[in-house]
């Protein structure tokens, strides 16, 4: 099974500040790598596909990058919305299997 | 607009079984690949079940291979999961999800692009 490590499990930023978070896999996932947003009693969001591109509707400041184990989300200028757990996930897996790393918490400084 | 609404969700005990719904709308249903996907409460996200377009083929996580089975009736845009031998590290809410059409290269591998808000299961004496 391939584990996902995200780093680091809480990151406190401030509003306008750049924040980014990391996602390790325990082998290569290709590009074949997600990230998604949850928010409090919500459902998760899908921000980042292919390691790099954007999900239908996601604003600019997100950005993904990466590719083989290591993954890296970036949002450029953190809004007051932004701040919630954030989960990348592989599938890459055959036959399908598909892990989510821990989460990282993003908090407000 | 895509809505994925799940129910079925109750408390039940160790060794019993359940079986949860999610009913699909706003996109074609038989054209995608749907999955459950458990979170336990104040926990991450686990992935437990995927079937095709057609139900023709299904995938399981360990943790529940052999208890749980994924199924899908097409002709009423349905998602189930008929859930036995529950035991308390299930307890969790089980969300729905639609396989995106964001494929790789290979045509294989996709990510989930919606979700539902989940129903609840408790397993508990």
């Amino acid at each position: 099974e391939i584990v996902m490590t995200q780093s680091p499990a809480t990151l406190s930023v401030s509003p306008g500040e750049r924040a980014t978070l990391s996602c390790r896999a325990s082998q290569s996932v290709s590009s074949n790598l997600a990230w998604y947003q949850q928010k409090p009693g919500q459902a998760p969001r899908l921000l980042i596909y292919g390691a790099s591109t954007r999900a239908t509707g996601i604003p600019a400041r997100f950005s993904g990058s990466g590719s083989g184990t290591e993954f890296t989300l970036t949002i450029s200028s953190l809004q007051s919305e932004d701040f919630a757990v954030y989960y990348c996930q592989q599938y890459n897996n055959w036959p399908p299997s598909y892990t989510f790393g821990q989460g990282t918490k993003l908090e407000i400084k | 607009e895509v809505q994925l609404v799940e129910s079925g969700g109750v408390v039940v005990q160790p060794g019993g079984s359940l079986r949860l719904s999610c009913a699909a709308s706003g996109f074609t249903f038989d054209d995608y690949t749907m999955h459950w996907v458990r979170q336990a409460p104040g926990k991450g996200l686990e992935w437990v079940s995927l079937i095709s377009w057609d139900g023709g083929s299904t995938y399981y996580a360990d943790s529940v291979k052999g208890r749980f089975t994924i199924s899908r009736d097409n002709s009423k845009n349905s998602l189930y999961l008929q859930m036995n031998s529950l035991r308390t590290e299930d307890t969790a809410l089980y969300y729905c999800a639609k396989g995106s059409n964001y494929y790789d290269s290979s045509g294989n591998h996709n990510p989930f692009d919606y979700w539902g808000q989940g129903t609840l299961v408790t397993v508990s004496s």
